[in-house]
């Protein structure tokens, strides 16, 4: 079926360390976007990346459509990037907006 | 320019009871999606409305629904309340249809007892 998996599930890194975060997705897609969530639960935009490559700040993201992939990249982590990192599509067989979410990356970025 | 606001953010119901949820979109957004999280399904559509009308629909029981008024403004209520139900139910708004990129409310967290 229509699947978006998430890798790792969980990653530690010492402050300072830099990081790669994937997301496989199994179809055809017109959205995908990339979301911080905060301890309070709210899903923060870091990207709207359907394809190509993308940058802010220390964070950078790339989506290979054709390949069915996207990375998220995070250098120089600070303790602040703490959190779930959720990648979430839309697919073009699905229509509207409905969004299918990976499982999460927990991250812990430790001092 | 203001973002997604929900209400309320926190509720605690008992089972069997009924429960409506409020979800403002940002200015100018017609499309509103309802999801639903909790720790053991992740993060699941519940339906998603453009134009006051309802255009998808997840997989959830009759229990769930939810409308959508001329401003664009959405409520989605659950009745018959189960333990089940305890989640984080999030509101996203997006421009259009079609692709756009979506912006999540701050949540309502539904306690069910």
């Amino acid at each position: 079926g229509i699947q978006v998996e998430q890798s790792p599930p969980d990653l530690i890194l010492q402050e300072g360390a830099n990081s790669t975060l994937r997301c496989n997705f199994s179809d055809s897609v017109n959205n995908l976007q990339w979301f911080h969530q905060n301890p309070w639960g709210q899903l923060i935009n870091l990207f709207y990346i359907p394809s190509g490559t993308k940058q802010n700040g220390r964070l950078s993201a790339t989506t290979v459509a054709t390949e069915r992939y996207s990375l998220l990249y995070i250098s120089s982590s600070q303790t602040t990037d703490s959190g779930v990192y959720f990648c979430a599509v839309a697919f073009v067989k699905a229509a509207g907006n409905k969004l299918t979410f990976g499982g999460g990356t927990r991250v812990l970025v430790k001092p | 320019k203001a973002g997604v606001t929900q209400t309320p953010r926190y509720l605690i119901k008992t089972r069997g009871q009924q429960v409506t949820l409020s979800c403002s979109p940002i200015s100018g957004h017609r499309s509103v999606s309802w999801y639903q999280q909790t720790p053991g399904q992740g993060l699941q559509f519940l339906f998603e409305y453009f134009s006051e009308t309802q255009r998808n629909k997840g997989n959830f029981p009759g229990r769930f629904s939810g409308r959508q008024f001329s401003n664009s403004r959405s409520e989605m209520n659950v009745s018959t309340l189960e333990l089940g139900d305890s989640a984080l139910y999030l509101c996203a708004s997006s421009l259009l249809q079609g692709g756009y990129e979506q912006y999540f409310g701050p949540g309502t967290r539904l306690t069910v007892t």
